[in-house]
């Protein structure tokens, strides 16, 4: 089966950038998509194909996908931006899966 | 404003069944597959299956984790997707989510939660 790895957790400084990485066999070559989930909340598509981000996604998110590593990127980061991130892949070879999750700490 | 909203979740005991109900607004429904997730205690998003849209077919796939225990379908002169449940297993206590589409999801609900407990 195909997995989707991502690290448990990344910390950035306020103001600073971080990068939450998604690393699968090959994954340059699929669709990634992202989400964010505040505690409590659904989760919420920030950043869909690669690095297409939704109506009302501040331009702070971004995203890129090469090789066998995608990268969801926020720059400036702010303490609103603190959730738990999910890459998510989708064919009709491996279903759709999910990273295990990167929580992000705003310092 | 197009929204999807859960209902049927409680606690039902192991080897039980339980029916959700998505209930969808502001968009053609008949349009869009729709998918559920769920999500553990604590735990990551998972996968549970989808239904194309009748255009595409209609037809279901659904992770091995709950292949014929699960079954999904849609009435789109009612706006509502359903999550068939039966055979019910602690593991699979968590909040389930339906969304339009399968991926990317750009819609969700608010999540309904099935605790599997005796």
């Amino acid at each position: 089966s195909y997995e989707l790895t991502q690290p448990p957790s990344v910390s950035v400084a306020l103001g600073q950038t971080a990068r939450i990485t998604c690393v699968g066999n090959n994954i340059g070559s699929k669709n990634v998509h992202w989400y964010q989930q505040k505690p409590g909340q659904a989760p919420v598509l920030v950043i869909y194909r690669d690095s297409n981000r939704p109506s009302g996604i501040p331009e702070r998110f971004s995203g890129s996908n090469s090789g066998n590593t995608a990268t969801l990127t926020i720059s400036r980061a702010q303490a609103g931006d603190e959730a738990d991130f999910y890459c998510q892949v989708w064919d009709t070879t491996i279903d759709v899966v999910f990273g295990g999750g990167t929580k992000l700490t705003v310092l | 404003e197009v929204q999807l909203v859960e209902s049927g979740g409680g606690l039902v005991k192991p080897g039980r069944s339980l029916r959700l109900s998505c209930t969808a607004s502001g968009f053609i429904f008949g349009d869009y597959a729709m998918s559920w997730f769920r999500q553990a205690p604590g735990k990551g998003l998972e996968w549970v299956g989808f239904i194309r849209s009748k255009t595409n077919g209609g037809t279901t796939e659904y992770a091995a984790s709950v292949k014929g225990r699960f079954t999904i379908s849609r009435d789109d002169s009612r706006n509502i997707a359903y999550l068939q449940m039966n055979s019910l297993k602690s593991e699979d206590t968590a909040v389930y989510y339906c969304t339009q589409e399968i991926a990317p999801a750009a819609v969700w609900g608010q999540g309904t939660l099935v605790p599997v407990s005796s």
